[in-house]
């Protein structure tokens, strides 16, 4: 069974619209870390949010939020105001294992496009 | 930026040579991974190190191995090199339990 799930391989979102890409995932482990990361067409791959399993909150990061529903076991991304910028693949990633040997499983990706 | 340095960035072999790329980091972490990047695949673990000298594998570590006898370097050996091996290569560094992921800047391998 696939670790991280995300269903959308492309998404076409018009400028200034709010997207959300989704992702679900596997873990039997109590405590457990889920990551997004971008990649724009340059190929960095660039942190954007952090959500742990123990917090409560939503995590959020300027225009960024992190839709965590720990029942459902999905952790989706929303993006307020899309800008051009966004443009790019979007991975999520889940932290697991016991501490101090943790790993982190990367899904296969969402490709964002945002038109103008 | 983390301080992740990936030699060499670009490389181009032939089946059945052996092939070193090398991650140096200069930030002292503990946590170092090496991923592989295909279309259609994302991103997936080969190996990765919790320490120096303890390393275990990823999920597709078959063809490859590793070596941290330094904090600061994490060597991915392909010992063989193979066609299905030609890939964009990531090294990662993590500093604790809640703490993202850095990235290098990639090594793109191809197996001729």
């Amino acid at each position: 069974a696939q670790k991280i799930t995300q269903t959308q391989p492309g998404m076409f979102v018009q400028e200034k619209e709010a997207v959300t890409l989704d992702c679900t995932y596997d873990t039997s482990d109590q405590s457990y870390g889920l990551f997004w990361y971008k990649q724009p067409s340059s190929g960095e791959m660039i942190f954007l949010i952090y959500q742990g399993s123990y917090d409560e909150q939503n995590a959020t990061e300027g225009r960024y939020s992190l839709n965590f529903q720990k029942a459902r076991k999905s952790a989706n991304l929303v993006i307020s105001a899309s800008q051009l910028g966004d443009s790019a693949m979007y991975f999520c990633a889940m932290r697991e294992g016991r501490f101090g040997n943790e790993k982190l499983t990367f899904g296969t990706g969402t490709r964002l496009t945002i038109i103008p | 930026d983390a301080g992740i340095t990936q030699s060499p960035r670009h490389k181009v072999t032939e089946t059945g040579t052996p092939v070193t790329l090398r991650c140096h980091q200069t930030e002292n972490h503990r946590y170092m991974y090496w991923y592989r990047q295909d279309p259609g695949h994302g991103l997936r673990l080969i190996h990765y190190s919790y320490g120096v000298k303890d390393t275990d594998k990823g999920e597709v570590s078959d063809g490859y191995s590793v070596s941290r006898s330094k904090t600061e370097d994490f060597l991915l050996t392909l010992e063989s090199a193979t066609s299905s091996q030609t890939s964009v290569y990531f090294c990662a560094i993590r500093g604790g339990v809640d703490s993202p992921l850095h990235f290098g800047n990639g090594t793109r391998l191809t197996v001729t």
